[in-house]
């Protein structure tokens, strides 16, 4: 059964500092990993899909990497603002059933 | 592009009581989900489709809950009766299919709470 866990629960960090959220899954059989973000009172927003032929991904000032062997992914973000406060989420798309299924999140707080 | 649409964004029902949900897809995509999202967890899949047809439904409590999706397009999933345990923000999403590099498009969600 395909499980995906992110640490930590909640982060919170001053403007300017570089970040990096974890994400990790216990089956490898993925065609894809997403890492979704999540503002209060909204719905899912995708920021980087890595498919599981790639390593990694870039938008901007997000990078996100997937070593698929080890069941990992990351998520860096460079020179945190304020406005990228909200919960990310990473959703693996699992061959099994071709389910995507997501981790429970890390809620980052950036403060001005 | 216009988003997934669904509503109603907010729904206050007894328990008991029935109640419905409606999600417009982005136009063109063939898949569609629901998801229901608990507070402080992720989203967990209820029901998946691909056009009109059901690819996924594992984990809809049938009992209670339905779901169809006419014409391949709009989609409606329904709860009767609701239970105290279904309060939750009911996500739909859709994607252009069953493609590796197809990423997931989400509406705002309707939040049901169930007194």
């Amino acid at each position: 059964k395909q499980e995906v866990t992110q640490i930590p629960a909640a982060l919170s960090v001053p403007e300017g500092e570089n970040l990096v959220l974890n994400c990790s899954f216990t089956d490898s059989a993925i065609y894809n990993l997403q890492w979704f973000r999540q503002d209060p009172g909204k719905g899912l927003t995708s920021l980087l899909l890595i498919q599981s032929s790639q390593r990694e991904q870039t938008s901007g000032r997000l990078n996100a990497s997937l070593d698929k062997s080890s069941g990992r992914s990351t998520l860096y973000i460079a020179a945190s603002q304020p406005g990228d406060s909200a919960t990310y989420l990473c959703a693996v798309l699992h061959t099994g059933g071709f389910k995507t299924i997501f981790g429970a999140g890390t809620r980052l707080f950036v403060k001005a | 592009e216009a988003g997934v649409a669904q509503s109603p964004r907010y729904k206050i029902i007894e328990k008991r009581q029935s109640v419905a949900f409606w999600c417009n897809p982005i136009s063109g995509h063939a898949t569609l989900y629901w998801y229901q999202q608990i507070l402080g967890q992720g989203p967990k899949l209820l029901i998946q489709f691909q056009n009109n047809g059901v690819v996924d439904d594992s984990q809809l409590p049938k009992d209670r809950f339905s779901a169809e999706r006419l014409k391949g397009v709009d989609s409606t999933l329904k709860i009767q009766p609701a239970k105290l345990e279904d309060s939750a923000v009911y996500l739909c999403a859709s994607s252009q299919g069953q493609f590796f590099n197809s990423p997931l498009h989400f509406g705002n969600g309707t939040r049901l709470t169930v007194t």
